[in-house]
């Protein structure tokens, strides 16, 4: 079954540093999809990056960047040159990428990352 | 703007009613989906949609119902059956669950609804 995991459940950052959010999966599909997305206080979800099992080159979307290391099933993303609107939660998400009835589409979920940034 | 609208932002429900949760998008989506999500955790999968009349049952759908009459519309019925309804409630929409592109689907929120019981 798939699985993703978020080992970090609350990080601190120095404004103006990079900080790196942990995210590990699980899968036995060899197509499938990494997403990143941001939760404010207001609630809503917003999406950051994304990465393809079967790209190359690791997912770039302005200061959000994906550390994706495939073979050790982690996608782990980076925020550089922190700002004080980056403080969120951060979830970290997976869809299988096979075709088929059984698919459903849906994302699976990690249990988020709290992300503080300090002045 | 192109985008999901979610209402109301709050609901409470009393004991033994059911009530209706909006989602409208206009972003000419044709898969839709309901996610609920409790304090501190991530987004579970209630119902979901990939075409007009048609939807299916996500993880959760016990004490769940949906409708999709329109391309535009998937309402959240939470039914007097569902004991726990306190959540906060996501509707997700995206351009749908086929293709090459299967994996790149992008999945867009609303703002959510926060459902409590009085």
């Amino acid at each position: 079954a798939q699985k993703i995991t978020q080992t970090q459940p609350g990080m601190f950052v120095q404004e103006k540093e990079a900080v790196t959010l942990d995210c590990t999966y699980d899968t036995s599909d060899q197509s499938y999809g990494l997403f990143w997305y941001k939760q404010p206080s207001s609630g809503e979800m917003i999406f950051l990056i994304y990465q393809g099992s079967y790209d190359e080159q690791n997912a770039t979307e302005g200061r959000y960047s994906l550390n994706f290391q495939k073979a050790r099933k982690s996608a782990n993303l980076v925020i550089s040159a922190s700002q004080l609107g980056d403080s969120a939660m951060y979830f970290c998400a997976m869809r299988e990428g096979r075709h088929g009835s059984s698919n459903t589409g849906k994302l699976i979920f990690g249990q988020g990352t709290t992300l503080q940034v300090k002045p | 703007d192109g985008g999901i609208t979610q209402s109301p932002k709050y609901l409470f429900r009393k004991e033994g009613q059911n009530v209706t949760l909006s989602c409208e998008q206009n972003l000419n989506h044709d898969a839709m989906y309901w996610y609920r999500q409790d304090p501190g955790q991530g987004l579970r999968l209630i119902y979901y949609s990939q075409i007009v009349n048609d939807f299916q049952k996500g993880d959760i759908a016990e004490g769940y119902s949906v409708s999709r009459e329109k391309k535009e519309s998937f309402p959240l019925t939470v039914t007097s059956a569902q004991k726990n309804p306190t959540a906060f409630y996501l509707c997700a929409s995206s351009i749908g669950s086929y293709g090459r592109l299967l994996a790149k689907n992008i999945q867009y929120f609303g703002a959510g609804t926060r459902l409590s019981v009085l």
